[in-house]
């Protein structure tokens, strides 16, 4: 089973429509949460940190449910420019450690 | 702070040739993190470093792949001998406990 899994897409969707995107992971132990985009032949860039209350930054809604291990992202109004790949990012530290897995990723298409 | 900072941008080698890749993380970073993505497997953690100490190497593909941490600005991966499936973007990244890690801008690499 993969840690953190993703729907790959695409997601083609017109400009001006609402879109989220979900994402699974299996480590239970898992303590911190992130959202990254990708343009393509970019890095990944930090997009918002997902906390348990839900949190929001503009257009942006992340949101993380530990009982059922998932965590989502929406996006309102989305624009042309929001075209990318969204990866979804677990953290679990402990003993030293602090691992990041990232998922495959989900791409979206923002539509004229 | 300049980001993370990878050299070379760009790699093409012969098959069997020595690569080095270089990362400069950003300052006050305890964590320091390499991973390689492809399409077919995403991104994948080789190996990461917390205070330039080597923490978990299990994802490092073989012996062929070797990384150091000399100092807390700099570190190096290494592949000796490659090969054409060794062709991948090769990103560092660095973070601070807790928060999510900031990637430079990759190394593509391609064995021929």
């Amino acid at each position: 089973r993969k840690e953190v899994e993703q729907d790959p897409g695409p997601f083609n969707v017109p400009e001006g429509a609402t879109v989220a995107f979900n994402c699974t992971y299996s480590n239970s132990a898992s303590q911190s949460f992130f959202w990254y985009r990708q343009d393509c032949r970019k890095e990944p860039k930090l997009l918002m940190s997902v906390y348990s209350s839900g949190n929001e930054d503009g257009r942006f809604t992340a949101q993380l449910n530990r009982a059922s291990q998932y965590i989502s992202l929406l996006i309102r109004d989305s624009k042309l420019s929001d075209s990318a790949t969204y990866l979804c990012t677990c953290a679990y530290s402990g003993a030293g450690s602090y691992q990041l897995t990232f998922g495959k990723g989900t791409k979206l298409s923002v539509i004229p | 702070d300049a980001g993370v900072i990878q050299s070379p941008r760009h790699e093409v080698t012969e098959m069997g040739q020595e690569v080095t890749l270089r990362c400069k993380p950003i300052s006050g970073h305890d964590y320091l993190f390499w991973y390689r993505q492809t399409m077919m497997r995403g991104l994948e953690l080789l190996i990461y470093f917390n205070n330039n100490v080597p923490i978990d190497d299990s994802g490092m593909p073989e012996d062929r792949f070797s990384a150091k941490m000399p100092n807390a600005s700099f570190s190096t991966l290494k592949i000796q001998p490659s090969e054409p499936r060794d062709s991948a973007v090769y990103f560092c990244a660095s973070s601070d406990y807790w928060g999510g890690a900031f990637f430079g801008q990759g190394t593509r690499l391609t064995v021929v």
